[in-house]
């Protein structure tokens, strides 16, 4: 059974910095694609951040750029979105993703809440 | 606001048949094949539905079917019932550096 669990949401300061972690199970780790969902309160989904199998290409939306860096250790089936000079608009609920290919999506976690405030 | 446009609501009747629609530009749904489907219940994961325009994965319902035409996509489902109802959202590759556009969501009513 397919599981991703998300951790390392919590509250910060605006500026602040937070990594959260995804720890994947039920499936070969390294031959998947993973992303970065986020959902602001009472906002639609948006789209994070994407990283292929072996971890060499990643993506961002561009609105992130700069800000957010995924990363993967395919020895520990973990997936990590380091979040760095944060603002109250990335407050949100953010989803580990396993893909089914580099766009579609077919498992998701519970997701993390993060919330930026002071 | 969402990179695909979506109505926010949509309703039908058991039985009947309704369209959600998806907008996006030549960047993504009118220049690639790559636009798919997720059905989400309250409190529950998104489940994908279509995939590749017109492909639904093993295990969907032949009642959701999908098409594009230009720069928008459609999710129509057939002989709506009332375990239809649901959030239903849309997603496209995108040739900008972001790789996936998620549309706004349109909430379905089945009356």
């Amino acid at each position: 059974e397919v599981q991703l669990v998300e951790s390392g949401g919590g509250l910060v300061q605006p500026g602040g910095s937070l990594r959260l972690s995804c720890s994947a199970s039920g499936f070969t780790f390294s031959n998947y694609a993973m992303h970065w969902v986020r959902q602001a309160p009472g906002k639609g989904l948006e789209y994070v951040s994407a990283i292929t199998g072996p971890g060499g290409d990643t993506y961002y939306a561009d609105s992130l750029k700069g800000r957010f860096t995924i990363s993967r250790d395919n020895s520990k089936n973990t997936l990590y979105l380091q979040m760095s000079s944060l603002r109250p608009e990335d407050t949100a609920v953010y989803y580990c993703v396993k893909g089914s290919s580099l766009v579609n999506f077919d498992y998701w976690g519970q997701g993390t809440l993060v919330t930026v405030s002071s | 606001q969402s990179a695909l446009t979506q109505p926010a609501s949509v309703s039908g009747s058991p039985g009947q048949s309704i369209t959600i629609s998806c907008t996006g530009t030549s960047s993504d749904i009118g220049g690639y094949d790559y636009v798919s489907w997720y059905q989400r219940h309250p409190g529950k994961a998104p489940q994908l539905i279509i995939y590749h325009v017109t492909n639904r994965p093993s295990g969907v319902s032949d009642r959701f079917s999908g098409s594009k035409s230009g720069n928008t996509a459609s999710l129509t489902i057939s002989g709506l019932q009332a375990e239809d109802e649901a959030d239903y959202f849309c997603t496209s590759y995108t040739n900008i550096n972001t790789l996936v556009v998620f549309g706004g969501g349109t909430k379905l009513t089945v009356l």
